[in-house]
């Protein structure tokens, strides 16, 4: 069965330093990975896809099949950074599997 | 402008008495889905339904009901609302002309079942 874990709860990083976020999952077959981000009073929204190998907003997330994992990274965190985050997994026919979110907070 | 909207956003009701939250979309889109949010559990699919008439159990169906008659109109009725069905649900709608689209999501209906 297909799984997505987000060990961090809540995490605390300063304007200007990196972040990472990690997500692991486990799942038999080849999947698609996704990021959410739903800012504060917004709906829930696609922030990066694993397939498109983009960056936006200066977050960029690399699959790594053999550590099953699919964590977000930003050298630079910006104050705008601040949300919930949420790392989903796509076993394929839309359906989406979501992990337990992080929040991110970055202080001033 | 392309969106799901979701109705009511807000509602506050007693145990049993049966509600529907609706679900519309204006994307021409085939697959529509419902999630609940909680504190700790993220988000967790209710159910969803990949084209007209066509609707399946997500991972916590249970209390829940859906209908899907329409392209754009996916609604999900608490047929005897109980108390841990106080939660925040959202909708959400996909293209299926490939597998894995992003989904978008509505804007979220906070529910509180007293």
């Amino acid at each position: 069965a297909q799984r997505v874990t987000q060990p961090e709860k809540l995490l605390s990083v300063f304007k200007g330093a990196p972040v990472e976020l990690k997500c692991n999952y486990s799942y038999s077959g080849s999947p698609e990975l996704f990021w959410y981000v739903q800012y504060s009073r917004q709906r829930l929204q696609l922030l990066l896809r694993h397939i498109s190998r983009e960056s936006i907003k200066g977050f960029t997330a690399d699959l790594n099949k053999g550590e099953t994992s699919f964590h977000l990274k930003k050298p630079f965190a910006q104050e705008e950074d601040s949300a919930m985050y949420y790392c989903a997994l796509s076993p394929g026919a839309n359906n989406l599997f979501f992990g337990t979110g992080t929040r991110l907070t970055v202080i001033p | 402008e392309a969106q799901v909207t979701q109705n009511p956003r807000y509602l506050i009701t007693v145990t049993g008495k049966k509600l529907t939250v609706t679900c519309s979309q204006n994307m021409n889109h085939e697959y529509m889905s419902w999630y609940r949010q909680d504190p700790g559990l993220g988000l967790r699919q209710i159910y969803y339904s990949m084209n007209v008439e066509v609707t399946d159990k997500g991972d916590v169906p249970e209390g829940y009901k859906v209908s899907r008659k329409e392209k754009r109109n996916f609604p999900l009725i608490l047929e005897s609302p109980s108390p841990n069905q106080t939660s925040l649900y959202f909708c959400a709608s996909s293209s299926n002309s490939y597998s894995n689209q992003p989904q978008h999501f509505g804007d979220g209906t906070r529910l509180s079942i007293l």
